[in-house]
């Protein structure tokens, strides 16, 4: 099946930094999101996006389809950006059986 | 309009027992997908429902089951508990189109089996 790959496993920042966020995956895909995982577990849909570049406040998405990868931006980061962020990807159109990576935890320090 | 719901948010089992989740759906949404997340994992795709029947399954054994009903609400039911399905159980709602949309997650249904 599809791997999906996400890097780094564990970001610390200090508020006001910016960062990037990789996940890489092993076929080509119909479908690419991210989401951000809060410490109580809620699981928030941050980006639909299968290629081209997505901006959304602090926080845009680029995918790169062709070369199978997407990226994550968040600039001036903020303590409330700290959880989880997940890559997931599906191989089928209009399915939504997604595959998610295992996610970088996010750690914003004031 | 209102989101995905689930119940109860925690629940503690013994091993051997059976348990039952609950989902409602997106307001609009038609098809149900649930996922397993262990700790610190991802989320792992269960099955999904679509018009009420079964629409796709993953890596999982007999012994989880489902149902939706005829307003898009569904149930997740594990049988015969075991300590590993000790996680967080999410269900997402999404319209049926033929294209993809943003999964809508609930908050989720804790179990610890012991």
């Amino acid at each position: 099946g599809i791997q999906v790959e996400q890097s780094p496993p564990d970001l610390i920042l200090q508020e006001g930094a910016n960062s990037t966020l990789r996940c890489n995956f092993s076929d080509s895909v119909n479908n690419l999101q991210w989401f951000h995982q809060n410490p109580w577990g809620q699981l928030i849909n941050l980006f639909y996006i299968p290629s081209g570049t997505k901006q959304n406040g602090r926080l845009s998405a680029t995918t790169v389809a062709t070369e199978r990868y997407s990226l994550l931006y968040i600039s001036s980061s903020q303590t409330t950006d700290s959880g989880v962020y997940f890559c997931a990807v599906d191989l089928q159109g209009g399915s939504e059986k997604l595959v998610f990576g295992k996610g970088t935890k996010l750690t914003v320090n004031p | 309009e209102t989101g995905v719901t689930q119940s109860p948010t925690h629940l503690i089992k013994t091993r051997g027992q059976q348990v039952t989740l609950r989902c409602s759906s997106q307001s609009g949404h038609n098809t149900v997908s649930w996922y397993q997340q262990a700790l610190g994992q991802g989320p792992q795709f269960i099955f999904q429902y679509y018009r009420e029947e079964e629409n796709g399954r993953g890596n999982f054994p007999p012994r989880f089951s489902g149902l939706q009903f005829p307003n898009y609400s569904s149930e997740l039911n594990v049988n015969a508990l075991e300590l590993d399905d000790s996680a967080l159980y999410l269900c997402a709602s999404s319209p049926k189109t033929e294209y993809n949309s943003p999964l809508h997650f609930g908050n989720g249904t804790r179990l610890t089996v012991t």
